[in-house]
């Protein structure tokens, strides 16, 4: 079975300050992962994807996230926020064991302060 | 290229009535997957299709059903709906078969806003 909990319901932040969201996964083999952001009224827009190529990996917008195996990890971080990453984040995990069922974590909220 | 589009953006209902929604993948796109998110429950997986066939399918009763035209484009339709269909459901596309599971990049459309009163 697999499994994704993004440890923050809520991240607040000041603009130009550095982001990071957290996000924990279960998986029992190798999973896919994803980080995808949904603004207000909008659908899910894709920030990056971990495709085992590489742990570190870079994404749109400034954004990266880092897989770690060990921790079970993967953890979204930017550098310096700006006003219009005030979004809904999700984590997503799927392919764990044969699942073509992803699953997303219950969401985490960036507001960025000026 | 034309993004996800979903129609109708916005519907009222009510309680047993039922309803289709209709989503159209972006051009080239085989792979129609469609979520419910609601704030109690968060984002969930309801089906996925492809090249006309239901490949995957969450744990959503069978008053959800889905389908897939030969030119890709997709409806859902909920029967007998009930207070808590109220949701946002959202289509994605993807070029092949199992969306986020084949490590491909799933396109969302805007979704469509259902309210069951």
């Amino acid at each position: 079975a697999q499994s994704v909990t993004q440890l923050d319901s809520h991240v607040s932040v000041s603009e130009g300050t550095p982001v990071l969201l957290r996000c924990n996964y279960s998986s029992s083999y190798s999973p896919s992962l994803f980080w995808y952001v949904q603004h207000p009224n909008k659908g899910l827009q894709l920030l990056l994807k971990y495709t085992s190529a590489a742990t570190l990996v870079k994404g749109i917008n400034g954004f990266e996230a880092e897989f770690k195996k060990s921790e079970t990890s993967f953890h979204l971080t930017k550098p310096s926020a700006h006003m219009s990453d005030a979004a809904e984040y999700f984590c997503v995990v799927s392919g764990s064991g044969g699942s073509y069922i992803p699953t997303f974590g219950r969401g985490t909220s960036l507001i960025v302060h000026p | 290229k034309a993004g996800v589009t979903q129609t109708p953006r916005y519907l009222i209902k009510t309680r047993g009535q039922q309803v289709t929604l209709s989503c159209s993948p972006i051009s080239g796109h085989r792979s129609v997957s469609w979520y419910q998110q609601t704030p109690g429950q968060g984002l969930q997986f309801l089906f996925e299709y492809f090249s006309e066939t239901q490949r995957n399918k969450g744990n959503f009763p069978g008053r959800f059903s889905g389908r897939q035209f030969s030119n890709s484009r997709s409806e859902m339709n909920v029967s007998t709906l009930e207070l808590g269909d109220s949701a946002l459901y959202l289509c994605a596309s993807s070029l092949g078969p199992s969306g986020l599971a084949g490590n491909q990049e799933q396109f969302f459309g805007p979704g469509t806003r259902l309210t069951v009163l």
